[in-house]
């Protein structure tokens, strides 16, 4: 299984509300990541987490909040978010170490509105 | 933050023609990855080279890892439309792997 699966792959929300993107991956990778993609532009990273704990934060404001509870899943918090936050999330996991090739999964397609 | 410079940013070519793709930084890498991204959907990876002067092929990909480590090329012979897609170089270091700015290709039929 090399999937790395994110829900939802779409989601519309308002600037006062409150919602979670999810990943998931089975392939006992211990490095996981959030990327923001803005239309036309390759990917920003976010967040790393590395054996369940943030290793790397890369000054993203305090509205995004991830969350690791376990070594398969990895979870994104969006609170109050602004409509310039419209992007597509994407999700990798790697082994730590070596060459850590990363596998994506699709990405949700958010928008604040 | 270690920058990738991707070159061309834009390629719009014939289908048959050849096209290379360069991917260079200032820093150097313990490796380098190459991935193909369609829209709306996540990046692919296509290759990973790990060793100064590493060529790799894949099909009708050859790519080339520079031999001081800190630059990249993919080249792509007789491109075809299932070719078009953005594709990003990235590097790999603490944990870390940063994409570089990207290349989007249009192979016309």
């Amino acid at each position: 299984d090399t999937e790395v699966t994110q829900t939802p792959k779409h989601l519309v929300m308002g600037m006062t509300n409150k919602k979670s993107l999810k990943c998931e991956q089975h392939m006992g990778h211990r490095a996981m990541y959030w990327y923001k993609q803005k239309a036309k532009k390759p990917p920003e990273l976010m967040f790393v987490y590395s054996y369940e704990k943030l290793s790397i934060n890369e000054s993203v404001p305090s509205r995004f909040s991830p969350e690791c509870p376990n070594s398969s899943l990895l979870n994104l918090h969006l609170h109050a978010l602004q409509p310039e936050d419209s992007a597509l999330y994407l999700c990798a996991s790697s082994q730590v170490g070596g060459t850590e090739e990363a596998f994506f999964g699709q990405g949700t397609r958010l928008t604040v509105v | 933050t270690q920058l990738l410079e991707q070159s061309p940013q834009f390629l719009s070519i014939q289908e048959g023609e050849n096209l290379t793709v360069y991917c260079n930084s200032s820093s150097v890498f313990s490796s380098l990855q190459w991935y193909r991204q369609e829209p709306g959907e996540g990046p692919v990876l296509l290759v990973t080279v790990v060793t100064g002067g590493e060529v790799k092929k894949l099909k009708r990909l050859t790519f080339q890892f520079g031999d001081a480590r800190k630059d990249s090329s993919l080249h792509i012979t007789a491109a075809q439309p299932g070719d078009t897609g953005l594709y990003l170089c990235a590097g790999t270091g603490a944990n870390n792997l940063f994409f570089g700015t990207g290349t989007r290709l249009t192979v016309i039929p």
